[in-house]
């Protein structure tokens, strides 16, 4: 069965240095999307990415976060210069359509900042 | 403000019972609802969806009912098993393209 998969699975970084998250979503999905977790807490929407394009974005995603489609396969997340609040689990998700479509997430990313 | 949230953020449950993970929205304009089962460790995984025009839509073992009048949404689990136990949210979304999750209910599961 297809998934999305993501990775690094777990990273550790300084405050004020970017990362870079990866996902692949699955294949012959159009739509792509970024979700956080900070622990213990619910998962909250930061972009959604359609057509090349940011479609929808939230109050956290900032001038710091950035989405890229850098080839046919790949959907990254960059974070510019973190911060400590920037610990969380990120989650990657795709559907085929939009949002009232279902969406399959990632097993995600632990980020860590120091 | 949150638009979504969980009336209880712990439910246990006695294995074989059924279960019922309760969740009110205040967005009116919201027009489709999902029910997501986390493990720990994992991604949210898709569990049942229900579109605001329905009141009621049942899957292998999980209904969801909806009542718009009040704003309510619940996710029914028959027959409650261990591997039942997870984090539950409910999300919803309003025509435009993010999804807006609630905080989570914990479901224990007793032998």
């Amino acid at each position: 069965e297809p998934e999305v998969t993501q990775t690094p699975s777990h990273q550790v970084t300084q405050m004020g240095q970017e990362v870079i998250l990866r996902c692949v979503p699955i294949s012959n999905h159009l739509y792509f999307y970024w979700y956080r977790q900070i622990l213990g807490q619910k998962v909250e929407f930061l972009v959604s990415f359609y057509n090349n394009e940011i479609s929808e974005k939230s109050e956290i995603f900032d001038d710091q976060f950035s989405v890229e489609r850098p080839d046919g396969s790949n959907f990254t997340l960059k974070i510019r210069s973190t911060k400590l609040e920037d610990s969380a689990m990120y989650f990657c998700a795709s559907s085929i359509q939009g949002p009232q479509e279902t969406q399959y997430f990632g097993p995600g990313t632990r980020l860590l900042v120091l | 403000g949150e638009s979504v949230g969980l009336h209880l953020p712990t439910l246990s449950v006695q294995e074989g019972d059924n279960s019922i993970i309760n969740c009110a929205y205040s967005n009116s304009a919201s027009d489709y609802f999902i029910w997501y089962k986390q493990e720990s460790g994992k991604g949210p995984q898709f569990i049942i969806d229900i579109r605001s025009n329905m009141d009621k839509r049942q899957g292998q073992r999980v209904t969801v009912l909806l009542n718009k009048t009040v704003k309510h949404l619940s996710l029914q689990i028959a027959a409650t098993q261990p591997g039942d136990s997870a984090v539950y949210f409910c999300a919803e979304n309003n025509r435009d393209d993010k999804i807006i999750f609630g905080k989570g209910t914990r479901l224990h599961i007793l032998p």
